[in-house]
């Protein structure tokens, strides 16, 4: 079942500018994670962020959680060719026994030099 | 090399010929994975394994088996595949359960004539 609902479906951009991508899911979560996919590759993993955390960043990579609007932003600064890529947030329910990880259907994102 | 490996990396089949797609993983990960991924349709999760002989049913199970024997193999089969069956699938598996971030193989495109 889909939980994670990232908007915008697409963006385009020029290199050095920010991209700003959302996520809106619906139920509680234990920790809400982004995810990178290179044109029909696998996904690799860019930063978790858990229910009680509010922001955290990684390198040009920032993530904000509302876990009272149930939604997530993933900022990439400073834009580069190389960010081109699809773009995905996925959310962990909280734990109870055995849990899995749903994805969204993804944004994507391209820098253009 | 810390990597999930998937095999074959492209499949061209005919309906009804049984298949095996290959998984296997270096890190000693419990929690392995199948997805399978359709433009506009995002990841949908196929079956999970929690650990060796444990394994449960995702999202979209139908036309799909697994076992996991060994801790690093998960192989997806396909005993009777069907058009409908032509995607980008998946493996993934994370340390120990569902909800820590997963590790991506490359990904098989299969495409069933």
């Amino acid at each position: 079942s889909q939980q994670g609902e990232e908007d915008p479906q697409a963006l385009s951009i020029q290199e050095g500018e920010n991209a700003t991508m959302n996520c809106s899911y619906k139920t509680s979560i234990n920790n809400l994670q982004w995810y990178r996919q290179n044109s029909g590759r696998g996904l690799v993993h860019l930063i978790l962020i858990r229910s009680n955390e509010r922001e955290k960043h990684s390198g040009r990579l920032r993530v904000t959680l509302d876990t009272s609007k149930k939604s997530s932003s993933l900022l990439i600064t400073a834009s580069r060719a190389a960010d081109t890529a699809s773009y995905f947030c996925a959310t962990a329910p909280p734990i109870s026994g055995y849990s899995t990880l749903t994805f969204g259907k993804g944004t994507m994102l391209l820098v253009s030099p | 090399e810390a990597q999930v490996t998937q095999n074959p990396r492209y499949l061209i089949t005919v309906t009804g010929k049984k298949l095996t797609v290959t998984c296997s993983q270096n890190m000693n990960h419990e929690y392995m994975s199948w997805y399978r991924q359709d433009p506009g349709l995002g990841l949908r999760q196929i079956y999970y394994s929690m650990n060796v002989e444990v394994t449960d049913k995702g999202d979209v199970p139908e036309g799909y088996k697994v076992s996991r024997k060994e801790k690093r193999n998960f192989p997806l089969i396909l005993e009777s595949p069907s058009p409908n069956q032509t995607s980008l699938y998946f493996c993934a598996s994370s340390l120990r359960r569902e909800g820590e971030k997963l590790f991506f193989g490359s990904g098989t495109q299969l495409s069933v004539l």
